[in-house]
């Protein structure tokens, strides 16, 4: 079965830092890739996702991922931070019937 | 408006004492799903449904039951709580085709059992 591996457990940065989540499933074929951000108190909300075509995903509020198949990445980016990121991150992979999650990644940022 | 909805959001129980998360979605889709998050796990999936009358175990289904009589519908039974079902609950769904396998979440119950 598919596994999910999220490296970074907790990050803080200062807004307007570069940032870059890891995320590495356990084995290839066709993925279905899906980043998730939970805000504090709230319930997860879907940040992209990629079943296929162009590597280089965008989604909303100016994150990204890259999906590079022969290093089994999604690596989650977003340029500039700000404190509104502040949440948890969650990187899935689609096995058979359900969605595996990653630990998730708690994102701090301080202005 | 399309959604997920679970209740209750919060509740304190004893433990033996037999409780029911209810998880409703108007949004017609076949596949349900209960997730519990728990801190430095992440989302482990409980039970799942494909469709009505159909349901399956997930990665951790001891000490939890589901039905799914309806297709709206997706409820949680804890027979007989114990402490260690302490954890925060989500309820999922998404269409079986279309949806390239992204959820879509209710906004969690969060259950203590002391």
């Amino acid at each position: 079965a598919q596994s999910v591996s999220q490296h970074n457990h907790h990050v803080i940065l200062s807004e307007a830092a570069s940032l870059e989540l890891g995320c590495n499933y356990s084995y290839g074929g066709t993925v279905n890739l899906f980043w998730y951000v939970q805000y504090p108190g709230q319930h997860l909300q879907l940040l992209l996702k990629y079943f296929s075509g162009d590597p280089l995903v965008k989604g909303i509020k100016g994150f990204e991922a890259e999906f590079i198949k022969s290093k089994f990445s999604f690596n989650l980016r977003k340029p500039s931070v700000q404190w509104s990121d502040t949440a948890e991150y969650f990187c899935a992979v689609m096995d058979t019937d359900k969605l595996i999650f990653g630990t998730g990644t708690r994102l701090q940022v301080f202005p | 408006e399309a959604q997920v909805t679970q209740n209750p959001r919060y509740l304190i129980t004893v433990t033996g004492k037999k409780l029911t998360v209810t998880c409703s979605q108007n949004m017609n889709h076949e596949y349900m799903s209960w997730y519990r998050q728990d801190p430095g796990l992440g989302l482990r999936q409980i039970y799942y449904s494909m469709n009505v009358e159909v349901t399956d175990k997930g990665d951790v289904p001891e000490g939890y039951k589901v039905s799914r009589k309806e297709k709206r519908n997706f409820p949680l039974i804890l027979e007989s709580p114990s402490p260690n079902q302490t954890s925060l609950y989500f309820c999922a769904s998404r269409p079986l085709l279309g949806s390239a396998g992204e959820l879509f979440f209710g906004e969690g119950s969060r259950l203590t059992v002391l």
